[in-house]
């Protein structure tokens, strides 16, 4: 079993949407949990961090984490075109390096 | 307002050469990574350096070395290339671990 785990997709929106997008992991030591959005042939850009569990809004983004469950997820409300990219997951515990998903791609369409 | 700044975007090599993958930040992060990223496997980590003056193996470091030059720029280098290394590699960098990193624009590298 991969220590994070994450449906690659695609998956296809129409404008307007709410997405959802989430990951899976193993390791109950994990603590730190981050949201990055990569555009094609571009690098990852960090879009939401969070410690622990609970739900962390910016925007039209949402991010939560169900420790107790070992997933989390990330929300896009009134999806666009322009989100169309691949959302990577990742997660640390206390003093590692982030194990990043192998990310997946999002198609809104207009 | 560079952030992590990757050379060269671009780049092919024949089976058995060697090259350095330069990168530089200008965030005065002290937590430096490389990556590579292939179809379906998703970012898996070279080497990192913790902090400057250190260097440590990650997932995937067989057939890469990699030197902390300063607290800016942490370089990748390829001795004897292969085709199992042709992939896009990514530099990222980090105030510290389990903070958020940024990461640079890429390098791609095709091994023939």
């Amino acid at each position: 079993q991969k220590e994070v785990e994450q449906d690659p997709g695609p998956l296809s929106v129409p404008e307007g949407a709410i997405v959802s997008l989430n990951c899976t992991y193993s390791n109950s030591a994990f603590q730190y949990f981050m949201w990055y959005r990569q555009y094609s042939r571009k690098g990852p850009e960090l879009l939401m961090y969070t410690y622990s569990s609970g739900n962390k809004e910016d925007g039209r983004f949402t991010a939560q984490v169900d420790k107790s469950s070992k997933y989390i997820s990330l929300f896009i409300r009134d999806s666009q075109p322009s989100d169309s990219a691949t959302y990577l997951c990742a997660m640390s515990a206390e003093g590692q390096n982030f194990v990043f998903g192998p990310g997946t791609r999002l198609s809104v369409l207009p | 307002n560079a952030g992590v700044t990757q050379t060269p975007k671009f780049q092919v090599l024949k089976t058995g050469q060697s090259m350095t993958l330069q990168c530089a930040q200008d965030m005065n992060h002290n937590s430096m990574y490389w990556y590579r990223q292939d179809p379906g496997m998703g970012l898996r980590l070279i080497y990192y350096s913790a902090s400057e003056g250190t260097t440590d193996k990650g997932e995937v470091p067989n057939g890469y070395n990699v030197s902390r030059l300063n607290k800016r720029e942490f370089s990748l280098r390829l001795e004897s290339a292969a085709p199992s290394q042709t992939s896009v590699y990514f530099c990222a960098s980090s105030d510290r671990q389990n903070y958020g990193y940024t990461f640079g624009s890429g390098t791609r590298l095709t091994v023939v």
